[in-house]
């Protein structure tokens, strides 16, 4: 079956960047029919959609107009996994973050269907 | 942005009864395709989200027959007929529409 396996530091000082991977098995990154998420949460922010990756034919990326400008979410296809980064983070950035699946619209199954076991993530000096 | 709104929050429930949860959308979900993408989380404590319901009532594989979902355009319900201890957790709706992506405040779900 599908599974996530994510793995970063969980301990961020404020400006610097944080850095996650979601390593996957039993799907590619470079599947024609998923997209690749990664989803915060927070008790102050709920959940929270950051951005995704995904390929079909060339790779694309969309982001949250919130963090479009600190984040990137890159793909490596020789060890099927994605990344997050995101640049010159604040106490604010504190949260649990998630690698999400999420077949694409004309699959059978539409929905984050696969979630990584999520990393705590706390930004603090 | 689309904004999801669940109530109630809170929703205190005797096991074997049934619950459920109301999510409002600011804007219709209805997508340029036909179809509506609305879905149902459930997260138990400790863990990760999990998709029960996807696309307003389609049940995930392997998701109990009691859960059910329902609902048009801007407003959709979760129902659980029977609520079992394993049921305990918050559950989310969450739109894929229109980006960006959103998703309700939760609504927890705990035993009287």
């Amino acid at each position: 079956q599908v599974q996530l396996q994510q793995s970063g530091p969980g301990l961020v000082k404020p400006s610097q960047t944080l850095s996650l991977t979601c390593a996957i098995s039993g799907d590619s990154v470079s599947s024609n029919s998923a997209a690749w998420n990664w989803i915060r949460q927070s008790p102050s922010r709920g959940l929270e959609w950051l951005g995704r990756t995904y390929y079909r034919s060339t790779w694309y990326n969309d982001y949250a107009l919130s963090v479009k400008s600190r984040i990137t979410i890159r793909p490596d296809t020789s060890k099927n996994q994605f990344s997050l980064q995101l640049n010159s983070v604040t106490p604010e950035d504190t949260a649990v973050y998630y690698c999400v699946r999420k077949p694409h619209r004309g699959s059978a199954v539409h929905g984050f269907d696969i979630w990584g076991q999520g990393t705590v993530v706390t930004v603090s000096s | 942005d689309i904004v999801m709104t669940q109530t109630p929050l809170s929703s205190p429930v005797t096991l074997g009864q049934p619950a459920s949860i109301s999510c409002r959308s600011s804007q219709s979900l209805v997508h340029s395709d036909g179809n509506t993408y609305l879905s149902w989380l459930q997260q138990r404590p400790g863990q990760p989200p999990r998709l029960l319901i996807y696309k307003i009532s389609n049940r995930l594989s392997g998701v109990p027959d009691r859960f059910s979902g329902s609902g048009a355009g801007t407003d959709f319900t979760l129902k659980i007929s029977r609520v079992e201890a394993e049921d305990v957790g918050v559950y989310y709706c969450t739109q894929a529409t229109q980006f960006p992506y959103t998703f309700g405040q939760g609504t927890k779900l705990e035993i009287k």
